[in-house]
């Protein structure tokens, strides 16, 4: 079956620890997302990516980096963690051309 | 960007009422789409809905693009429809924005 996932979905980390959240789907989308949503906020788009080796930023300025060696593979890395990362991060690809989204149910991180 | 609102913010119902969310988009836009936040935080495509009306069950959506809007309706509410309904509009296929939400709540 076709989704979108993501992992871990929830993670608490110490301060200063390096990070990658996964995602990956299986549904062929060139166009992938990363969203940042503090609890009950809007989202705000930090990475996107046309397909592989390209990666944009999005109007949310964010510490985190992301890379696209293969289609379905969109990992987001932070290299030091700190409180102020912590939040809801979601993954998103979305069809070409019509372009509608669809969301991975999200990793909830804790930077303690 | 495009700016997205959402009202109302917040909407407590009686279970069996309707209700109309609507949404409010600041430039031209070639995508609109609806989504309900369930309290696991897992974002459910609802509509995809640049233009016109659809309809899926109890839910409905119309968006009049030449207006810069767009309703979603909501009848019969059950307590499972409870959650934040968020638009997204984009006007390239590429970047999407989205409002802040109005969180719902209904109650048995």
């Amino acid at each position: 079956e076709a989704d979108i996932y993501q992992t871990p979905r929830y993670l608490v980390i110490g301060t200063g620890k390096k990070i990658t959240l996964e995602c990956s789907q299986t549904m062929g989308h060139d166009k992938m997302y990363w969203y940042q949503q503090d609890p009950g906020m809007e989202l705000h788009l930090i990475h996107y990516s046309y397909g592989v080796n390209s990666t944009e930023k999005g109007d949310l300025s964010s510490e985190s980096t992301v890379s696209r060696i293969r289609t379905e593979h969109f990992p987001l890395t932070l290299e030091s963690a700190r409180p102020s990362h912590t939040s809801q991060y979601l993954c998103a690809s979305s069809e070409p051309g019509v372009g509608e989204q669809y969301f991975g149910p999200g990793t909830r991180l804790t930077v303690t | 960007g495009i700016q997205v609102e959402q009202s109302p913010p917040d909407l407590i119902l009686q279970e069996g009422a309707n209700s109309t969310l609507r949404c409010n988009f600041s430039d031209s836009v070639n995508n609109l789409q609806w989504f309900h936040q369930n309290p696991w935080g897992q974002l459910i495509n609802l509509f995809y809905i640049p233009s016109g009306t659809k309809q899926n069950g109890r839910l409905s959506a119309t968006t009049v693009a030449t207006e810069r809007y767009s309703l979603l309706y909501i009848s019969s509410s059950q307590t499972t429809d409870s959650g934040v309904y968020f638009c997204a509009a984009s006007y390239n296929f590429n970047k999407f924005y989205f409002g802040s939400g109005t969180k719902l709540n209904v109650k048995p």
